[in-house]
């Protein structure tokens, strides 16, 4: 069980917006920057997004995220084939010291 | 650009113990904090521990708290994880990770990852 909760799926079509939730609580995501990150399967995570909704260097526009209180998003816009992918939000948690990933959703673009 | 390569991985025996070395290259190393983050078969990722740039502060997951040390040598740019008392839960890719900052902003660059599998 994860200290953030994700959904497991989510699936879009090419050319959709799609989100994925990741939600928490005052000692993490309320109190704490959130990052996410991709992952194709086999390979290292990617960093997506950092301080909430900061996109690195050489991420498409495309991606963007978002937090509101104890929840944070992840918002694909015009979706493609190459963004499915495994996405996990992750944040510090200053009750347990120490970060904190959810559990993953599997984005499967249809 | 860069580079993390973790080294290290292999099978153990319950009970044994192994120590994973990550060796960085591309960037001032004594400037970071740096991560283990692991991932069991099939499974998500868990973060595991965290060192601050000067090594003064680490932290721990609750499931290897005890068990795993982290530790750095900044005149080596290597990041290692000693790994105690090894159970067959722990049996893992194990990636090293590169803070966006000193003090825990979270990881960006991640190695490779090695495999640790630990049984009988």
């Amino acid at each position: 069980q994860s200290v953030l909760t994700q959904p497991p799926s989510a699936s879009g079509t090419p050319g959709q917006r799609v989100t994925i939730s990741c939600s928490g609580s005052s000692s993490n995501i309320g109190g704490h920057t959130v990052n996410w990150y991709q992952q194709f399967p086999g390979t290292a995570p990617k960093l997506l997004i950092y301080n909430n909704n900061q996109r690195p260097s050489g991420v498409p526009d495309r991606f963007s995220g978002s937090k509101s209180g104890t929840s944070a998003s992840l918002a694909i816009s015009g979706l493609q084939s190459e963004d499915e992918s495994d996405y996990y939000c992750a944040a510090w948690d200053g009750s347990l010291s120490g970060r904190v990933f959810g559990g993953g959703t599997k984005l499967t673009v249809l | 650009q860069v580079v993390l390569v973790e080294s290290g991985g292999g099978v153990v025996q319950p009970g044994g113990s192994l120590r994973l070395s990550c060796a960085a290259s591309g960037f001032t190393f004594s400037n970071y904090g740096l991560h283990w983050v692991r991932q069991a078969p099939g499974k998500g990722l868990e973060w595991l521990a965290f060192v601050r740039h000067d090594a003064d502060n680490k932290y721990y997951g609750d499931s290897v708290k005890g068990r795993f040390t982290i530790s750095r040598d900044n005149s080596k740019s290597t990041l290692y994880l000693q790994m105690d008392s090894l159970r067959v839960e722990d049996t893992a890719v194990y990636y090293c990770a590169k803070d966006l900052g000193h003090s825990g902003n979270g990881p960006d660059f991640w190695g490779q990852g090695t495999l640790v599998t630990v049984s009988s």
